[in-house]
């Protein structure tokens, strides 16, 4: 079975411009979570997405957006980039409910994003 | 506000020793725990979880202590092998929404 993959694995920008990032989960998963992930700050959670309804979003500015599909399939977009949005941007597939029981998550390798 | 704390932000052990990988919350709440290792250039692999009914969850050489009263929990690895150097994440999740919160990470190091 094919795991989580992430499109594109490296990217650089400009301040200002926007991004779009994509993730296809593992076949049969409807949640897909993104977190950021930088140095000392661990994984701080973005958004989770169920059959196409965003179920979860975490404390981070309405720059940051994304969408899931119908195939599960999910995308993030960040507008306006901004230096501090350097970051690896993890995502991540589940069965359903990411955190619950033996519900585990299963991550991609990530998008490193560098804004300069 | 951190919710779930790793304060060593790293660790060095000798081979074939123990290594205690350490994880500190606040929300009460929580009730499920989990534990994922993370290699650079990869995303992070499920490790070993448990839920808040029990207290000690083993699996192989890792095992995961919970201290509900002290909100604190830990995880194990005996004897450590140089392949367990990775960066070792915590998370907790309660049942209200099932978000999973997670630490800022501890980076193992094995020596040989």
């Amino acid at each position: 079975k094919a795991g989580v993959t992430q499109t594109p694995r490296y990217l650089i920008k400009t301040r200002g411009q926007q991004v779009t990032l994509s993730c296809s989960p593992i076949s049969g998963h409807r949640s897909v979570s993104w977190y950021q992930q930088t140095p000392g700050q661990g994984l701080q959670f973005l958004f989770e997405y169920f059959s196409e309804t965003q179920r979860n979003k975490g404390n981070f500015p309405g720059r940051f957006s994304g969408r899931q599909f119908s195939n599960s399939r999910s995308e993030m977009n960040v507008s306006t980039l901004e230096l501090g949005d350097s970051a690896l941007y993890l995502c991540a597939s589940a069965l359903s409910f990411p955190g619950q029981g033996s519900e585990t998550q299963y991550f991609g390798p990530g998008t490193r994003l560098l804004v300069l | 506000d951190q919710q779930v704390k790793q304060n060593s932000p790293s660790l060095s052990v000798q081979e074939g020793r123990i290594s205690i990988l350490n994880c500190d919350y606040t929300n009460s709440m929580f009730d499920y725990f989990l534990w994922y290792k993370k290699y650079p250039a990869e995303g992070p692999t499920f490790l070993i979880s448990i839920s808040s009914i029990k207290d000690k969850n083993e699996d192989g050489r890792f095992t995961v202590f919970l201290n509900k009263s002290a909100k604190h929990l830990s995880l194990h690895i005996v004897p450590s092998q140089p392949g367990d150097s990775a960066v070792y994440f915590c998370a907790a999740s309660h049942d209200s929404n099932y978000q999973l919160i997670w630490g800022a990470g501890t980076k193992l190091i094995i020596k040989p």
